[in-house]
């Protein structure tokens, strides 16, 4: 089943504590992207690769790092959580960077930040 | 400011009754996509219109892209609860890639 996951879905955590949260896709998908949802706010994306080794920032990367070392895997990092971090993260991947493209969601991973 | 204005906010209403919700922008996208998310999980693509004045249908729910394609609206005609969620149009500005999302739609159909 063509699909993208990410681990964990929930988590609570403290400020400062370093954390990492997964997304893996199955669909040999270039185009990886990481968004968060805020009440009111919509989706809003961190950071987004085109292809192995290449990312860069989206329209909110402050206090975030992403790598893509394989074409699968594009892991979100919180170096320094902060309770403005407090979220609910998406990961996408799609065919290409257009913006034409279906974007494929996770499930969702809801972080709280104490 | 957000690029794209979803209206309204949230909408509640009976089963059976029709509804439509919107999608406005000052600028000129090149397409739009419409997304539904349900409780606890990612959105889900519904349609991407791109030509203006395109209608497009997906069983009870209609679509349209703006003649000058600035805005985008979702049409739901005798609504039933399993289209309870959220409703999110997203688009790339004509002048950029990247997609940009609106705010959402939060619709509830009571039974």
């Amino acid at each position: 089943e063509a699909q993208v996951t990410q681990n964990p879905r929930y988590l609570i955590t403290v400020t400062g504590k370093k954390l990492t949260v997964t997304c893996s896709q199955n669909m040999n998908h270039e185009y990886m992207s990481w968004y968060r949802q805020d009440p009111g706010l919509g989706l809003r994306q961190i950071y987004y690769s085109m292809n192995v080794e290449v990312t860069d920032k989206g329209d909110v990367p402050e206090g975030y790092k992403v790598s893509r070392k394989e074409k699968r895997n594009f892991p979100l990092i919180l170096e320094s959580p902060s309770p403005n971090q407090t979220s609910l993260y998406f990961c996408a991947s799609s065919l290409g960077a257009s913006g034409r493209n279906e974007q494929f969601f996770g499930p969702g991973t809801r972080l709280t930040v104490l | 400011t957000q690029l794209l204005e979803q209206s309204p906010q949230f909408l509640s209403i009976q089963e059976g009754e029709n509804l439509t919700v919107y999608c406005n922008s000052s600028s000129v996208f090149s397409s739009l996509q419409w997304y539904r998310q349900e409780p606890g999980e990612g959105p889900v693509l519904l349609v991407t219109v791109v030509t203006g004045g395109e209608v497009k249908k997906l069983k009870r729910l209609t679509f349209q892209f703006g003649d000058a394609r600035k805005d985008s609206s979702l049409h739901i005609t005798a609504a039933q609860p399993g289209d309870t969620g959220l409703y999110l149009c997203a688009g790339p500005p004509e002048y950029g890639n990247k997609l940009v999302f609106g705010a959402g739609t939060i619709l509830r159909v009571k039974s």
